[in-house]
């Protein structure tokens, strides 16, 4: 079956520089998550999207910021980045069920951020 | 303050012996919980889940028990197998919808 995909896997920037990070959910999927975990952390939620629109927000900085697009496919950017920045960040997508009670998130690989 | 606890940061079990992972909670009003495994360089795989009109929910080798009056979770997996061993996190559905975690539990099973 097929699952979330995250690109790029691995990306390496400059302190300032600007990141994006990309996420396809699984197909029919309709929200989307983003999740940024640091080392020896548990993963922590940033910003969610529910058919393209923002849903809700999470811990995420001022500097970042996210949407998702016609296809469902979300994009997380990053700007003017710091070394705290550092992490694994993660995309997770569910299908909204009504009530709500059994949309379970599936996660995709992560990219790792490292900010030089 | 953590609202997700896993108080275990880690967790040895023999092959074919049960493991029992365990979880607690302070929001009573979380109405939704999940266990995901996770290895390193990879995502957090989803395992199974709860809801809290349930007491019990079983996959396979793995049940989740859910006792809400003490706001208290665990996973039990058996038998236990060496392709078991990583991290296992247990996850709470927010009020926005976004899953709040525990710090993970490490599990190795030895053979």
């Amino acid at each position: 079956a097929a699952g979330v995909i995250q690109s790029p896997r691995h990306l390496i920037k400059e302190k300032r520089e600007t990141a994006t990070l990309k996420c396809y959910p699984i197909p029919r999927h309709d929200t989307v998550y983003w999740y940024q975990q640091g080392p020896g952390q548990d993963p922590q939620f940033l910003i969610s999207f529910y058919e393209k629109m923002q849903s809700d927000k999470g811990s995420i900085p001022d500097r970042f910021s996210a949407q998702q697009f016609s296809d469902y496919h979300s994009e997380l950017n990053m700007s003017s980045l710091e070394l705290g920045d550092s992490a694994l960040y993660f995309c997770a997508s569910s299908l909204y069920v009504a009530g709500g009670l059994t949309d379970t998130q599936y996660f995709g690989p992560g990219t790792r951020l490292t900010v030089l | 303050d953590q609202q997700v606890k896993q108080n275990s940061p880690s967790l040895s079990v023999q092959e074919g012996r049960i493991s029992i992972l365990n979880c607690d909670y302070t929001n009573s009003m979380f109405d939704y919980f999940l266990w995901y495994k996770k290895y390193p360089a990879e995502g957090p795989t989803f395992l199974i889940s709860i809801s809290s009109i349930k007491d019990k929910n079983e996959d396979g080798r793995f049940t989740v028990f859910l006792n809400k009056s003490a706001k208290h979770l665990s996973l039990h997996i058996v038998p236990s197998q060496p392709g078991d061993s990583a991290v296992y996190f247990c996850a709470a559905r927010g009020s926005q919808g976004n899953l709040i975690f525990g710090k993970g539990t490490k599990l190795s099973v030895k053979p």
